[in-house]
């Protein structure tokens, strides 16, 4: 257990919809990273925050945004969703502010039907 | 931003020194490789970092070379419970000032034969 939860596990939806994923890092991590885990795409970065603001900015579509709030979780939220958005996502949290070790949460599998 | 390439696959027998090399010829100044680990639906596990050299932990080791255009991760004497998808991620691991990316390569799928 690496510390790291994220709900929900599971999520299915239609396309077009939108959806929220929510990552709450370990005690005394201030950053947050998200990853999209696909299977042609491999392991690909998103987005990461720190303490509150956006440290680092990856291959994040417009259509995807996240945040992250004073008691430091964060949230990813997918819109007008399509079926090349499924995918395993995962939040990762680290100590510092740049890229040392990151500890991953277990992953939200999203299937867009 | 450095690209990286990784053997998709290899297979080793059990007791056997594994070497997995990554290359990453656009590696910037600033940037640090690092190797995690990933099991079949969990999420990737840490497993060391580097700049330049060498670096050793209780796992694995890490070589670099003065280039630093590619790394290899060497695992000694694996065991049936080290098969799994072994990534290299390069990125900058310091604070300083601007945004920036980290950019994993698509795994290699490690499978430890008895």
């Amino acid at each position: 257990d690496s510390g790291v939860t994220q709900t929900p596990k599971h999520l299915i939806t239609a396309t077009g919809q939108r959806v929220t994923l929510r990552c709450s890092p370990r005690s005394g991590d201030l950053s947050v990273y998200w990853y999209q885990q696909s299977l042609d795409q491999g392991l690909q970065f998103l987005i990461q925050y720190y303490n509150g603001e956006e440290r680092a900015k990856g291959n994040i579509l417009e259509r995807f945004s996240a945040q992250q709030f004073p008691d430091l979780h964060s949230e990813l939220n997918l819109s007008s969703l399509e079926l090349g958005d499924s995918a395993l996502y995962f939040c990762a949290s680290s100590v510092g502010r740049a890229n040392n070790e990151q500890f991953f949460g277990p992953g939200t599998r999203l299937t867009v039907l | 931003l450095a690209k990286t390439t990784q053997p998709i696959s290899m297979d080793s027998y059990e007791g056997q020194e594994v070497n997995i090399t990554c290359s990453h010829n656009n590696i910037a100044t600033n940037d640090y490789i690092t190797w995690y680990q990933q099991f079949p639906s969990q999420g990737p596990r840490f497993i060391i970092q580097g700049y330049k050299t060498k670096v050793t932990n209780e796992v694995a080791s890490l070589f670099i070379p003065a280039d630093r255009k590619s790394s290899t991760l060497s695992l000694p004497r694996v065991s049936l419970s080290d098969t799994a998808v072994y990534y290299c991620l390069v990125g900058p691991a310091y604070s300083g000032a601007g945004s920036y990316q980290l950019t994993f390569g698509k795994g290699t799928k490690l499978s430890v034969i008895p």
